[in-house]
């Protein structure tokens, strides 16, 4: 059964850093893409990037390059996503999900239980 | 980017109603488009890919069509399992975005 399975919520101030994780089992996992996906408190899902953990490859979209770190390790099937300076706009749920590309249109099929980051002085 | 919006953001209905929700592309995305439902303190669960096949377990009364930019999510006979929020995806850049969502609520 493929599984995504997340780290537990986090509560920081401004200015920390933070690493959080989705270890992934059920599945190849060098061989699927794995996305982030943001969600601001009482907002709408934001793609803010995705890496193929076969050869760490990493994409970003335009409003997080340069904002987060997209990582893997591959020896504990993990994917990681951190920030070295948090704000209090970087208080969100945070998602990490599966690209199935040996599906038509690739989806996002499975998905991981959500982080919640609470960033607050 | 390619950008993508929902109409309408939300829309109240009854137990049995038939409903449909759009999703307009800002490009041609043949049909790499997805639908997703999320329910409250929930992560989101695919229920269609491709434009309009139903992810397996998904019950027959949601469908998917359209192709290029413009696409439709319907709900044939609502029940009151499917009360939450629906998001499309288009999935034909690498760098996927949503649309802003769907609520759907009783009336």
């Amino acid at each position: 059964e493929v599984q995504l399975v997340q780290s537990g919520a986090e509560v920081k101030k401004p200015g920390e850093s933070l690493k959080i994780s989705c270890q992934a089992s059920g599945y190849t996992f060098t061989k699927y893409w794995i996305g982030w996906v943001r969600q601001m408190p009482g907002k709408g899902l934001e793609w803010m990037g995705i890496i193929y953990p076969g050869d760490f490859d990493t994409r970003y979209s335009p409003s997080f390059q340069g904002q987060v770190t997209i990582s893997a390790n591959m020896l504990i099937s993990t994917v990681y996503l951190q920030w070295s300076s948090l704000k209090a706009s970087d208080t969100a749920m945070y998602y990490c999900a599966r690209r199935n590309q040996d599906t038509t249109g690739s989806p996002s099929d499975y998905w991981g239980q959500g982080t919640l980051v609470t960033v607050s002085s | 980017d390619i950008q993508m919006t929902q109409s309408p953001s939300s829309l109240s209905a009854s137990v049995g109603d038939r409903v449909s929700i759009t999703c307009r592309a800002s490009e041609s995305i043949n049909n790499y488009l997805n639908w997703y439902q999320q329910k409250p303190g929930k992560a989101p669960k695919l229920l269609i890919f491709a434009a309009s096949t139903l992810q397996s377990g998904v019950p027959s009364r949601f469908s998917g069509s359209g192709s290029g930019t413009n696409f439709t999510l319907t709900i044939g006979s609502l029940q009151p399992e499917d009360f939450a929020t629906f998001y499309c995806q288009q999935s034909y850049s690498t760098l996927y975005t949503f649309g802003q969502g769907t609520k759907l609520e009783i009336k």
